[in-house]
């Protein structure tokens, strides 16, 4: 199947200070890729939608100034948490849908980054 | 709108019994439906879908589901479970011709020696 990399895995840092997350399709192209967050012992919440070449679409809630996304390319999505407090910290996780004109039937998602923010 | 609800947020067994745990949607559309494995601190693992068809699915590591419409559910279940089965398991639904899906809240399977 598909692969999908997240980078870092865990990151500990600062509060005040802004974080990147990294999220590859390592052998397709993902025109949209998705970022959720999950609390412990909690299902995962859509955060925002990424789309390649333009605008994030947001989920209510979520602070698109505080959560930066960007997706330059078909193979590389970021999402930098900015001014990170200790409530930010949590397991994000991205996915995305593979490219191929046909009708898609699943996402692919990453391994996870752990955030713990100090 | 679509929703999931996972009746059992923790499931304990014994390894070598059989497990089921229950997953039931709501939608208003036809759907894709689907199971994934998350182990700590990692990503989601696919286990098995359904799209169409017969409505029984066997996925990967010997986990089986069975779709029924009437009941809008979609239960897992493995006749003998082992020690590394033990993870969070999460059911998920989407629209069909979407792909983006709607997590349940997820269940523990905690396998005991």
């Amino acid at each position: 199947g598909a692969v999908v990399s997240q980078h870092p895995s865990r990151v500990i840092c600062k509060s005040g200070t802004s974080v990147k997350i990294e999220c590859r399709s390592l052998d397709f192209q993902a025109t949209t890729m998705f970022w959720y967050r999950q609390f412990p012992k909690q299902s995962l919440m859509l955060m925002a939608t990424s789309n390649e070449g333009s605008k994030a679409t947001y989920e209510q809630g979520v602070e698109k100034d505080k959560f930066l996304i960007n997706h330059a390319s078909l193979t590389l999505s970021t999402l930098t948490v900015t001014s990170a407090h200790p409530e930010d910290s949590s397991f994000y996780i991205c996915s995305a849908d593979p490219f191929s004109g046909a009708e898609n039937t699943e996402a692919f998602f990453g391994q996870g980054t752990r955030l713990t923010v100090v | 709108a679509q929703s999931v609800t996972q009746l059992d947020s923790q499931v304990p067994v014994f390894e070598e019994a059989p497990v089921e745990l229950r997953c039931n949607y709501s939608s208003s559309v036809s759907v894709y439906l689907f199971w994934y494995v998350q182990y700590p601190n990692q990503g989601l693992q696919l286990l098995l879908k359904y799209l169409s068809g017969s409505t029984l699915v066997k996925g990967i590591n010997g986990f089986e589901a069975e779709f029924n419409k009437s009941q809008t559910s979609f239960h897992l279940r493995k006749p003998s479970v082992h020690i590394s089965d033990t993870a969070e398991y999460f059911c998920a639904v989407s629209d069909k011709g979407s792909y983006i899906p709607t997590f349940g809240r997820g269940t523990s399977l905690i396998v005991h020696p």
